[in-house]
């Protein structure tokens, strides 16, 4: 079974940085997502991680430490448009990626 | 503009009665899947397709049932709804097993 934790709510400032953790325990491991979803739209892709360490992409990087079951998706120079849920999903050794419950993340100005 | 296209957006249903979710992609994927997204418990996989022609049971299969007669057709059927499906379903797609998911935009369903 798949097991994925990460926090269901977080709120920070405009400009600021926020870090969102996820951890996880999985039948197997084949790599790491991150999803932005903003509220009544559909999942999109933010980032993969399959190697430990940092992978960067603009504002948003990622994190994961394969052999502690962590991962982490760092937003910076938050924007009101960065308002969303922000869902980490694990792909198992069935090749399946499972999520997790999602962190709402709100921007205040 | 390529992509999925689910259809109905939304759609209230009695109890009982038979319901399929459309899904088309144009993209080509090989692999397709049925997610439904509950409040608090996010995105669980009901079905999934690695290839036309073969379908497999997700996490939470009960209820449901798919078919892929072709590649960019995976309808989702509910033989007899019930109120605990009543949920938002996403069908997806990736280029292969390995690749990530793009995401319909989802269908709202309610079930009474």
């Amino acid at each position: 079974g798949q097991n994925i934790d990460q926090p269901t709510e977080m709120t920070a400032t405009e400009g600021a940085i926020v870090q969102i953790n996820c951890t996880y325990q999985t039948s197997g491991f084949n790599g790491l997502f991150w999803y932005q979803q903003h509220a009544g739209e559909a999942p999109t892709f933010l980032s993969y991680n399959v190697l430990d360490g940092l992978e960067e992409k603009g504002r948003f990087s990622s994190f994961l430490s394969r052999s502690k079951g962590y991962s982490y998706l760092l937003l910076k120079e938050l924007q009101m448009k960065d308002s969303a849920s922000y869902l980490c999903a694990v792909r198992g050794d069935d090749y399946k990626l499972s999520f997790g419950a999602g962190t709402t993340v709100t921007v205040r100005a | 503009i390529a992509g999925i296209t689910q259809a109905p957006t939304s759609q209230i249903l009695a109890a009982g009665r038979r319901m399929t979710l459309r899904c088309t992609q144009d993209m080509r994927h090989n692999a397709m899947y049925w997610y439904r997204q509950d409040l608090g418990l996010g995105l669980r996989l009901i079905h999934y397709s690695n290839t036309a022609g073969t379908t497999g049971k997700g996490e939470v299969p009960d209820g449901y049932s798919v078919s892929r007669a072709n590649t960019d057709d995976f309808p989702l059927t509910l033989a007899s709804a019930v109120p605990s499906q009543t949920s938002v379903y996403f069908c997806a797609s990736s280029e292969r097993e390995t690749g990530e998911l793009f995401f319909g935009e989802g269908s709202r369903l309610t079930v009474l």
